[in-house]
């Protein structure tokens, strides 16, 4: 049972112009969000996080805004660049009592930046 | 420099052997975690350690097995390969609480 989903798979989008990566969720337990961004051959990569307490969050390029009525985070990249090509995981977590960082993965969205 | 690293990257085995997938994190992190990246590509916690003692366990068989001698290590241990345990394995760390986690860069088991 999926947890995170990623509806899309791939993504392709112009040098220059905004990517925008969405994501969806099913349990409303969840209470932090992150994406991680990875290349082949290596391990995923944190890039950005929002508390279930905030809408959005902004660090330089990357935007992620989290929609909690409808169970919807979203990505947004901009200006998109040819190095941000990667798969992009979503990931979301529930923590409880024993403090365990229980993570789960959307199954990724490959983006390709064409130059 | 490396924060999360895990060794063998490539393991090749044949099915029923046993074997050891290694990590180690430089993090000063209080919990480790191993995670599964099966055909699909999809990311599926196996277990966590916090402070030397497993938190987190799915259903994963018992044929494995998480250990850690200290905190800056947690050991994957494999019994009786089966030929479904082909995956991408990732070893991960984090401070508890609303901290991310650092991935290693995986280690690809193939089982013939």
């Amino acid at each position: 049972d999926q947890q995170v989903k990623q509806n899309s798979p791939s993504l392709s989008v112009q040098e220059g112009r905004i990517s925008i990566l969405n994501c969806d969720y099913t349990n409303s337990m969840f209470d932090y969000f992150l994406w991680y961004k990875k290349y082949p051959a290596e391990g995923p990569t944190f890039l950005i996080s929002i508390s279930s307490i905030k809408d959005k969050n902004e660090d330089g390029r990357f935007t992620v805004f989290l929609n909690k009525s409808a169970k919807h985070l979203s990505l947004h990249i901009v200006p998109s660049q040819p190095g941000d090509s990667a798969v992009y995981f979503c990931a979301a977590n529930h923590f409880d009592q024993t403090g365990a960082n229980n993570l789960f993965f959307g199954t990724g969205t490959r983006l390709t930046v064409i130059p | 420099d490396t924060a999360v690293s895990q060794t063998p990257k490539y393991l090749v085995t044949q099915m029923g052997n046993d074997k050891s997938i290694k990590c180690e994190q430089n993090l000063g992190h209080d919990t480790m975690y191993w995670y599964k990246q099966d055909s699909k590509k999809f990311l599926k916690i196996m277990f966590s350690y916090n402070n030397k003692e497993l938190i987190i366990n799915e259903t994963v068989p018992n044929r494995f097995s998480p250990k850690s001698p200290d905190k800056a290590h947690l050991n994957l241990h494999i019994n009786s390969l089966e030929l479904g345990d082909s995956a991408v394995y990732f070893c991960a760390s984090s401070q508890s609480g609303i901290q991310p986690q650092h991935f290693g860069d995986g280690t690809r088991l193939s089982i013939l």
